[in-house]
């Protein structure tokens, strides 16, 4: 079975720019949740995604957005690039809604962006 | 106050030794715990969850949860070098998101 998908890597873009990043979750998991991870403040939920409709979402400006598509892949876009935005950005897939509480988090291996 | 709280370490422990990794949370009607195992450079993976009161095993590992102390914590024993990593305390809060800590790391001397 495959695993998270994360696309791309790694990645480079300067301030003011945007970013797209891509999640294929594990087959047959509707729910795609994604997190920013630094160093000082750890895995942060920004949110998460289920039958293509968020259902959750972290404390994080607007300019942190997402989507899923039917086939439950899906994107995050970070608009206006900050400094600050720099991070591992990971995303998890489970196969029950986080709300049930008893799903485990399967993560990709991260999209590692640098802003500069 | 941090809604998950766990002590950053470094926890260092000689190899066949017991390491003991706390965690605190905020929530009280957080229902639901996990354990992820985060090597350097690599994504979280879990090692343990666990929902009610008192202890769960498997095989090296042990969760503890204590609901009225707000605390669960986790054991591992005849720590190994290759148990070296970084453990992220996580729990499922009422606002039924994962809330995860910031991690402690854990370095086994051989």
């Amino acid at each position: 079975k495959a695993g998270v998908t994360q696309t791309p890597r790694y990645l480079i873009k300067t301030r003011g720019q945007q970013v797209t990043l891509s999640c294929s979750p594990i087959s047959g998991h509707r729910s795609v949740s994604w997190y920013q991870q630094t160093p000082g403040q750890g895995l942060q939920f920004l949110f998460e995604y289920f039958s293509e409709t968020q259902r959750n979402k972290g404390n994080f400006p607007g300019r942190f957005s997402g989507r899923q598509f039917s086939n439950s892949r899906s994107e995050m876009n970070v608009s206006t690039l900050e400094l600050g935005d720099s991070a591992l950005y990971l995303c998890a897939s489970s196969s029950t809604l986080l709300a049930a509480g008893t799903g485990e988090l399967f993560f990709g291996e991260g999209s590692r962006l640098t802003v500069l | 106050q941090k809604e998950v709280e766990q002590n950053s370490g470094p926890l260092s422990v000689p190899e066949g030794a017991i390491a003991s990794l706390n965690c605190t949370y905020s929530d009280r009607v957080s229902q639901s715990f996990f354990w992820y195992r985060q090597y350097s450079g690599k994504s979280p993976e879990l090692i343990m969850s666990i929902y009610s009161n008192g202890d769960k095993e498997d095989g090296r590992f042990t969760a503890q949860l204590n609901k009225a102390s707000q605390y669960v914590s986790l054991l591992i024993r005849d720590s190994q070098p290759s148990d070296s990593a970084t453990y992220l305390c996580a729990v499922n809060t009422g606002t039924y998101k994962y809330i995860f800590g910031t991690g402690t790391r854990l370095k086994v001397l051989a």
